[in-house]
């Protein structure tokens, strides 16, 4: 079945560059997204990838989407204390509206 | 704002008690999602609607879980005999057209806890 995963945690320190990176299985893929979670707030979307795209730029993030390897990265440029969330990756299938997230990545950002 | 709201809040119930969880999705939008979020198991994906089409069910836990969606708008979750496990917050998504990127906007969720 469908699955996708990332790792649970990522520290990195202000200014730095963030990579949180996530592994799905699911071929048919057809639109691959990153949603922000802050503490108490509801789910947010950064951004979202097509899957016949490689790379999507916006301000400070890149996206990555290797559809070979099934991987995905969201790259976080000069990160920032308020960039401080927990971040999902999610895949659409085609024919279907569903949703399948990973478990979610905690960064911290240390000042 | 006219985003997606959820109510209760927040809802504490006793194991075996029948529960309902009420979403209201952006006007005009045809999609209404659930999902629910418990430690352990993430972010799952339970039940979405689309249109007059037949819900897709096919992430509902047990059919102790059931969904309704109203005049294509307003939807309501029941979940019957809740059970310890059944704890967890509970999100409602809705988008305008499920077959392109369009985004999902959630609610802020309902957190049950049954104890």
């Amino acid at each position: 079945g469908e699955d996708v995963e990332q790792s649970l945690f990522l520290s990195v320190r202000e200014g730095d560059s963030s990579v949180i990176n996530c592994t799905y299985t699911d071929s048919s893929s057809t639109y691959l997204y990153w949603y922000k979670q802050e503490p108490g707030a509801g789910l947010q979307l950064l951004t979202y990838i097509f899957s016949n795209m490689d790379m999507k730029q916006d301000q400070r993030l890149t996206v990555l989407l290797n559809k070979k390897d099934k991987h995905l990265s969201l790259r976080i440029a000069d990160t920032q204390t308020g960039d401080s969330a927990i971040y999902f990756c999610a895949e659409k299938g085609s024919n279907t509206g569903k949703l399948i997230f990973g478990q979610g990545t905690t960064l911290q950002v240390k000042p | 704002g006219a985003g997606v709201s959820q109510s209760p809040s927040n809802k504490v119930t006793e194991k075996g008690k029948d529960v309902e969880l009420r979403c209201d999705p952006i006007s005009g939008h045809t999609a209404l999602y659930w999902y629910r979020q418990s430690l352990g198991q993430g972010l799952e994906f339970l039940i979405y609607f689309q249109g007059n089409s037949a819900p897709d069910k096919s992430g509902l836990p047990s059919d102790r879980f059931s969904a309704e969606r109203t005049g294509g708008s307003v939807s309501t979750l029941t979940i019957q005999r809740t059970q310890q496990e059944d704890s967890a917050v509970y999100l409602c998504a809705s988008s305008s057209s499920p077959g392109t990127g369009f985004e999902q906007f959630f609610g802020p969720g309902t957190r049950l806890t049954v104890l």
